[in-house]
């Protein structure tokens, strides 16, 4: 079975600085990985994907993801943080080659960006 | 626009009334899908239709729960005699890709929160 980990509820950190927001995954084969970010009362929007190729991704916003076959991880990052980056994030995993298996999300992590 | 729209965005009912929500997916999209989010949890499958047929449904997915895609169009999801642990975000989402793929992203609509009391 595939599962994600998100081992932070909440991530602060202060407007201009670098943030980082942890994924985990357990699989039994070779991910797909995803970062979407859900904003109050909202559905999910797409931030970023990885699929195969280079282990560094960038996405939508000048976020990006580094992937980590050794350590199973896929964290988010984003070298200087915005107020309007506060939000819900949320980790996501499928198995390559798997058909069209659904997404197992990870539980999210709330983002608090202080001026 | 020309996203996933989701209709109504917010559902009031009590326990033992029937509710269905409707979901439009982006147009070209054969792909369709229906998760759950309940309150500091990321969204949980339901169900998944491939153009009208209904392809998987997950355990979560109660006798008390039916989704339909009759044109292969738009979907509907129907919970019979709501509970209050039915209470949650019913989230739809839709993508297009061939049939081994798996690698396509998923777009979702704006959810409908439904409130059982």
């Amino acid at each position: 079975a595939q599962s994600v980990a998100q081992p932070e509820d909440q991530v602060n950190v202060a407007e201009g600085n670098p943030l980082t927001v942890k994924c985990t995954y357990s699989v039994s084969g070779n991910p797909y990985l995803f970062w979407y970010v859900q904003y109050p009362n909202r559905g999910l929007q797409f931030l970023l994907k990885y699929i195969t190729g280079d282990n560094l991704v960038k996405g939508s916003y000048g976020f990006e993801a580094e992937f980590n076959k050794s350590q199973t991880s896929f964290h988010l990052k984003k070298p200087s943080a915005l107020v309007s980056d506060s939000a819900l994030y949320f980790c996501a995993v499928r198995v390559r080659n798997s058909g069209n298996t659904p997404l197992v999300f990870g539980k999210g992590t709330r983002l608090s960006v202080i001026a | 626009d020309t996203g996933v729209s989701q209709d109504p965005r917010h559902k009031i009912t009590k326990r033992g009334q029937n509710v269905t929500f409707r979901c439009d997916p982006i147009s070209e999209h054969n792909r369709l899908y229906w998760y759950r989010q309940t309150l500091g949890q990321g969204p949980e499958f339901l169900t998944y239709f491939q153009n009208e047929a209904q392809l998987e449904k997950s355990r979560l997915l109660s006798d008390r729960f039916s989704a339909e895609r009759p044109k292969g169009s738009f979907s509907t999801l129907e919970i019979q005699r709501t509970e209050q642990g039915d209470s949650a975000m019913y989230l739809c989402a839709s993508t297009k890709g061939g049939p081994q793929s798996g690698q396509e992203t998923q777009y979702f609509g704006p959810g409908t929160r439904l409130l059982v009391l």
